[in-house]
């Protein structure tokens, strides 16, 4: 089975840190995504990585940035966490030979005070 | 462009009725079709997919059918259970998305003893 782990499941930060979200895949995917998911809003892509030290914008990447130093890691990264960017963190990695079927870590559910 | 439309949530049913959510698509081409689910408190996973025209998705007592004269992919299950009580998620992938997934907003459904 495809293992999607992401670091923690909730977090609690201030205003204006820096934070960390990490994922990490054991299935040797090229593809790596992460999402935030918010009520009424479903799942909105922050940014995507097809591979080792490539990323791509998503639909909402302002705020946040990524790294992706190995093929298995892809790390998100809020500059200075604001309010606003309190919400559910989902990490997936895909395939691109296997219709880019998704899978997904439990996700990481940030509150920013 | 890519488009998924579900029907509005949340969906309340009664132990062992029938459950219909709806899912059409706009797309060009042929895209495959996804169903995801998400349990309470965790990330997504693949309930069943489809791949090309009048295939049949199944999985868990789920199926759908992969209809391209209506451009619906319909989730339906027989006899629901309070188990099923979830976020459902329709999806699709085109050759032209990127490795990118398109997401309909979800259908909340919750089911009573």
């Amino acid at each position: 089975d495809v293992k999607v782990t992401q670091s923690s499941r909730y977090l609690v930060k201030r205003t204006g840190e820096k934070v960390f979200l990490e994922c990490v895949q054991d299935m040797d995917h090229e593809n790596m995504f992460w999402y935030r998911q918010d009520p009424g809003l479903g799942l909105r892509l922050i940014y995507f990585s097809y591979d080792v030290k490539m990323k791509e914008k998503g639909d909402i990447p302002e705020g946040y940035s990524v790294s992706r130093e190995k093929k298995e890691r892809f790390s998100l990264i809020l500059e200075s966490a604001s309010t606003n960017q309190t919400s559910m963190y989902l990490c997936a990695s895909s395939m691109t030979s296997t219709k880019n079927i998704q899978y997904f870590g439990a996700g990481t559910r940030l509150s920013v005070l | 462009g890519n488009s998924v439309t579900q029907m509005e949530g949340p969906v309340t049913l009664s132990e062992e009725a029938f459950l219909t959510i709806n899912c059409t698509y706009t797309a060009t081409g042929y895209p495959s079709l996804f169903w995801y689910v998400q349990y309470p408190g965790e990330g997504l996973q693949l309930l069943l997919k489809a791949t090309k025209a009048d295939d049949k998705g199944s999985n868990k007592g789920f199926e759908a059918t992969y209809r391209k004269e209506t451009t619906s992919f319909h989730l339906e299950k027989g006899s629901v259970q309070v188990s099923d009580s979830a976020v459902y998620f329709c999806a699709l992938y085109n050759a032209g998305n990127n490795r990118k997934l398109i997401w309909g907003l979800g259908t909340s459904l919750a089911v009573n003893p």
